[in-house]
C-alpha cells in the first residue's frame, strides 16, 4: 500500500474553498486515490476516488496531476458542517484493506 | 439504498466477558471488513471476508474473531475482553470488482464498546 502525507491540520472559513493535497509518491500504475470524510463518533464516509485528472461530484473535487503523485481534495464554500478530518488514501483496484494515517484535521471557523 | 449498517450502536461490557457485533453490508456487497478505532492508535484493520471466507487478517490477538453468513452479513466476536479494546469498530463493504475498477469501500456508523 502507498504511504500518503497529508497536512495534520487546516484552518479555513466559511464560505471559502479548501485544498488539502496529499502526497503520495510510490503510487503503484493501478492504484486509485481514495478521500474519506470522518465526524467524531462516527464511521468514514466515502467523498471522492479518482484516478488521474479532475473528478468531481456534488460534494468535492479531486485534482490528480499527470505523475500522480499528489492529488488535491477541493471542498467548495466550507461550511461548519464540515469540520472534520480527512483521509487520503492509496489503493488498488483490488483493495481488500485499508490504511489510514493520521489524516488532516478541518477545523470551519465562522 | 440502505448503507451499512452495524448493532448494537452503543454498548458497555465488563472485563472478561465477551461481545459480538452485528453488520449488515450494503445490499449486492459481498467484502466485509472490520476495523478497531481507538485515539491512540487509530483505524486500524482487524480482517475481511468474502464468500464466507476470512482473506485478510490484520494484527490482532486471537480474542478477536469474526464470521460471514451466506447473505453477506457478518460478525465479530471478542473474547476475554480487556480494557484496552475500548473502542468505535467499525464496519465496512464494498462490491470488490477486482481490478475491473476502483474498490470503493463503505462504512458503517460503527459500534462504541466500552470496557469497565
Amino acid at each position: 500500500l502507498a504511504k500518503t502525507t497529508q497536512p495534520i491540520s487546516m484552518d479555513s472559513y466559511e464560505g471559502q474553498e479548501v485544498n488539502i493535497t496529499c502526497s503520495h509518491n510510490n503510487i503503484a500504475t493501478n492504484d486509485y486515490i481514495t478521500w474519506y470524510q470522518q465526524f467524531p463518533s462516527q464511521g468514514p464516509r466515502f467523498i471522492i476516488q479518482g484516478y488521474k485528472t479532475k473528478v468531481t461530484n456534488e460534494v468535492a473535487s479531486l485534482f490528480i496531476p499527470a505523475d500522480r503523485k499528489s492529488s488535491t481534495l477541493s471542498l467548495p464554500r466550507v461550511s461548519l458542517s464540515d469540520t472534520a478530518v480527512y483521509y487520503c488514501l492509496v489503493l488498488s483496484g483490488s483493495a481488500r484493506q485499508l490504511t489510514f494515517g493520521s489524516g488532516t484535521q478541518l477545523t470551519v471557523l465562522p | 439504498k440502505a448503507g451499512v449498517t452495524q448493532t448494537p450502536r452503543y454498548l458497555i461490557k465488563t472485563r472478561g466477558q465477551q461481545v459480538t457485533l452485528s453488520c449488515s453490508p450494503i445490499s449486492g456487497h459481498r467484502s466485509v471488513s472490520w476495523y478497531q478505532q481507538t485515539p491512540g492508535q487509530g483505524l486500524q484493520f482487524l480482517f475481511e471476508y468474502f464468500s464466507e471466507t476470512q482473506r485478510n487478517k490484520g494484527n490482532f490477538p486471537g480474542r478477536f474473531s469474526g464470521r460471514q453468513f451466506s447473505n453477506s452479513r457478518s460478525e465479530m466476536n471478542v473474547s476475554t475482553l480487556e480494557l484496552g479494546d475500548s473502542a468505535l469498530y467499525l464496519c465496512a463493504s464494498s462490491l470488490d470488482r477486482g481490478q475491473v475498477s476502483g474498490n470503493t469501500i463503505y462504512f458503517g456508523e460503527g459500534s462504541w464498546l466500552t470496557v469497565v
